[in-house]
C-alpha cells in the first residue's frame, strides 16, 4: 500500500517549458487535491476535485490546470512555467466525509530558471 | 480563503521542556479544525481532527483543544522529545477545503 505517490520528485524548468506533475493514490479516497508551499506561507491550495470527473479552484489556480485521469489519479499541468511558480508541490487525497482528513504525497520540488 | 494565524512562528526548547502554540480561525461558519505534523523533508502528517466546542484529542504526549466560539486551538507537547522537532500546521476547514496555517517551527534541543 504505496499510499500517495508522485513524480518526478525534483524538476528543472526554463521559463516558458510545460510539464506536468502526477499524483495517484491507492486509497480508494474520493477526493484529490494540488498544494503548494513556499517559504512563510504554508500550505496553499492551488486545484481539487471533490470526485471523479470534477476539479475545482482553490486559492491559487492561475498558472495552473488539472485532469483527474480516474479515481486513482490527478495530474497538474503548467502549461508556461514561470519563476514565481518554483515552489514545491504536494498532492494529498481523502475519503470524500466531514473530517476531510488528508494524507499527503512525498512532493515534487520544481525550480523555474 | 479563511484568515489562519499561528503562533509562535519559530520557538526553541530544551529537551524535557513542556510547550504549546495556538491556531486562530475565524470563528463562523466553523466546521472543523486538524492539526498536521510535518517533519523535514517529509510530508505532512494528521495528528488530530477536531469538530466539537470543547473537544479535547490526545496522542502520547501531544494533546490539543478547541474552542470554537472564539476562534482558537491550543496544541501541548509535554515533556518534549527531540523527535518532536518539527513544523507542526492547523489547518480549519469544511468537507471541501482546508486552510492551512503558516505553522509553528519547533525545535527541541538535546
Amino acid at each position: 500500500n504505496a499510499g500517495v505517490t508522485q513524480t518526478p520528485k525534483f524538476q528543472v524548468l526554463k521559463t516558458g517549458q510545460s510539464m506536468t506533475l502526477q499524483c495517484a493514490q491507492d486509497m480508494n479516497h474520493n477526493s484529490m487535491y494540488w498544494y503548494r508551499q513556499d517559504p512563510g506561507m504554508g500550505l496553499r491550495l492551488i486545484y481539487y476535485s471533490a470526485s471523479e470527473g470534477t476539479t475545482d479552484k482553490g486559492e491559487v489556480p492561475n498558472g495552473y490546470n488539472v485532469s483527474r485521469l480516474n479515481k486513482r489519479e490527478f495530474s497538474l499541468r503548467l502549461e508556461s512555467a514561470a519563476p514565481s511558480q518554483t515552489s514545491v508541490y504536494f498532492c494529498a487525497s481523502s475519503v470524500w466525509d466531514s473530517y476531510n482528513e488528508q494524507f499527503f504525497g512525498p512532493g515534487t520540488r520544481l525550480t523555474v530558471l | 480563503i479563511l484568515n489562519v494565524e499561528q503562533s509562535p512562528q519559530s520557538l526553541h526548547v530544551q529537551e524535557g521542556d513542556s510547550t504549546n502554540f495556538t491556531c486562530s480561525f475565524p470563528s463562523s461558519n466553523f466546521y472543523a479544525l486538524h492539526w498536521y505534523r510535518w517533519e523535514t523533508a517529509k510530508s505532512p502528517e494528521a495528528l488530530f481532527v477536531m469538530t466539537l466546542n470543547g473537544d479535547e484529542k490526545k496522542k502520547g504526549r501531544i494533546s490539543a483543544t478547541l474552542n470554537t466560539k472564539e476562534g482558537y486551538s491550543y496544541l501541548y507537547i509535554k515533556g518534549s522529545q527531540p523527535e518532536d522537532s518539527a513544523t507542526y500546521l492547523c489547518a480549519p476547514g469544511s468537507a471541501r477545503q482546508l486552510t492551512f496555517g503558516s505553522g509553528t517551527q519547533l525545535t527541541v534541543l538535546p
